[in-house]
């Protein structure tokens, strides 16, 4: 099975409440990825975990939180929603290192009001 | 830091037309190279990579050459399908941080 899942497909937040996405995967991959894809941008990777190390890139680093609590787990958090966090957001898994490729989740879409 | 460039972003053709999308990148080592395809209500899978040790990556009728000369991975198909329409991304992956390029949508007329 090489099903990445995302909860929920859909969601709905109000400006300055939190988010909270979900993304499994069962392949026993050691990185978890997350990206924000907005139209007609590139999906711009977020953050990811090898294993227990977290790392966020430099630019979003105060705008998303995720942790891993275990190796199949991999959550997305956002403290206080903007209209600007309104976007497709993608999990993604692989073995660690830069020649594996990527299985995707489908997508969770979540609109900020 | 590393980048990707693809500048077609919509790509009209007619079933058995020639494909080909640009793609360039940046980046201070070699990285590995890869094709994603998105359709419609699904995340991105794998077409093809391509490493420093094979420089042309085949599949599905798809092919994509690395050329560190001109930092190039172009994606080329010669007959496309209408089941071909889709998005396509170019990514590099450098430092286990895969980068994206913005994306090209193909669209296959019958």
């Amino acid at each position: 099975d090489t099903t990445v899942k995302q909860n929920p497909r859909y969601k709905l937040a109000r400006v300055g409440k939190p988010v909270n996405l979900i993304c499994s995967q069962t392949m026993n991959h050691d990185t978890m990825y997350w990206y924000q894809k907005k139209p007609n941008q590139a999906p711009k990777l977020l953050l990811f975990y090898y294993d227990k190390i977290l790392n966020r890139e430099a630019d979003t680093f105060e705008k998303f939180q995720s942790s891993r609590p275990n190796n199949s787990f991999c959550s997305l958090y956002i403290g206080s929603a903007g209209l600007e966090y309104s976007a497709m957001y993608l999990c993604a898994s692989s073995v660690g290192g830069r020649s594996y490729e990527q299985y995707f989740g489908p997508g969770t879409r979540l609109t900020v009001l | 830091g590393d980048s990707v460039t693809q500048m077609q972003g919509q790509v009209t053709l007619s079933e058995d037309d020639f494909l080909f999308i640009n793609c360039t990148y940046s980046t201070t080592w070699y990285p590995t190279l890869f094709w994603y395809v998105q359709y419609p209500g699904e995340g991105p899978q794998l077409l093809l990579k391509v490493t420093t040790a094979n420089n042309k990556g085949i599949s599905r009728g798809f092919e994509a050459t690395y050329d560190k000369r001109t930092t190039s991975f172009h994606l080329q198909k010669a007959s496309v399908q209408e089941s071909d329409s889709a998005v396509y991304y170019c990514v590099l992956n450098n430092n286990n941080a895969p980068r994206f390029g913005a994306g090209t949508k193909l669209t296959v007329k019958p």
